[in-house]
């Protein structure tokens, strides 16, 4: 079955470092998004991201925050100075259309900033 | 505001009982619903969705779920649960056109042997 690869699993970073996670979503999907969960807390939307712009983002995903698709499978989350809050696992998500229509998640990157 | 809402927060039952867990959606026009699935230290995997059509739908790992418009609902049910289905279940919606689907606060599922 097709997956959504995320990468790294874990990172830790320092306060203030800038920080890129890594995803590579199904190869026929057209749509991309990024959530991330607090420890303990609900899964809460960041960005999606279609036709390479940003298609809605959430009140959390401020100037701190960027991503992009370089060359066409990576899809990346750019944190650009990292702050305590932003300790969360982030999920990366691709949509596919029609029967496929739906979200499916990669196994996350867990990151630690401390 | 569109929402999804699970009101049980944390559920314990035994092996073999049967399973209903809630949720409440809160979306004008069209809703697609889902149900996700978190085991302890692992990503997010879709158990069902409903888009249209039948209202009971059928999922994987002997799950299903009914949507019941007069009562905003999409509970999640399993008619005897096993020890291995201990998770987080989130219910999640979105009003189509790929934008982004919205999580509930999940609930946490704890089967003892």
């Amino acid at each position: 079955e097709p997956e959504v690869t995320q990468t790294p699993s874990h990172q830790v970073t320092q306060m203030g470092q800038e920080v890129i996670l890594r995803c590579v979503p199904i190869s026929n999907h057209l749509y991309f998004y990024w959530y991330r969960q607090i420890l303990g807390q609900k899964v809460e939307f960041l960005v999606s991201f279609y036709n390479n712009e940003i298609s809605e983002k959430s009140e959390i995903f401020d100037d701190q925050f960027s991503v992009e698709r370089p060359d066409g499978s990576n899809f990346t989350l750019k944190i650009r100075s990292t702050k305590l809050e932003d300790s969360a696992m982030y999920f990366c998500a691709s949509g596919g259309r029609g029967e496929d229509y739906g979200y499916t998640f990669g196994s996350g990157t867990r990151l630690t900033v401390v | 505001a569109q929402s999804v809402s699970q009101h049980n927060h944390h559920v314990i039952l035994s092996e073999a009982a049967s399973l209903e867990l809630g949720c409440n959606y809160s979306y004008g026009g069209t809703v697609n619903l889902f149900w996700y699935v978190q085991y302890p230290g692992q990503h997010l995997q879709l158990l069902l969705k409903y888009f249209s059509g039948d209202p009971l739908v059928k999922g994987i790992k002997g799950f299903e779920a009914e949507f019941i418009k007069s009562k905003f609902s999409f509970n999640l049910r399993k008619p005897s649960v096993q020890w291995s289905d201990t998770a987080e279940y989130f219910c999640a919606g979105d009003s189509g056109g790929y934008q982004k689907v919205t999580f509930g606060t999940g609930t946490k599922l704890q089967v003892i042997p």
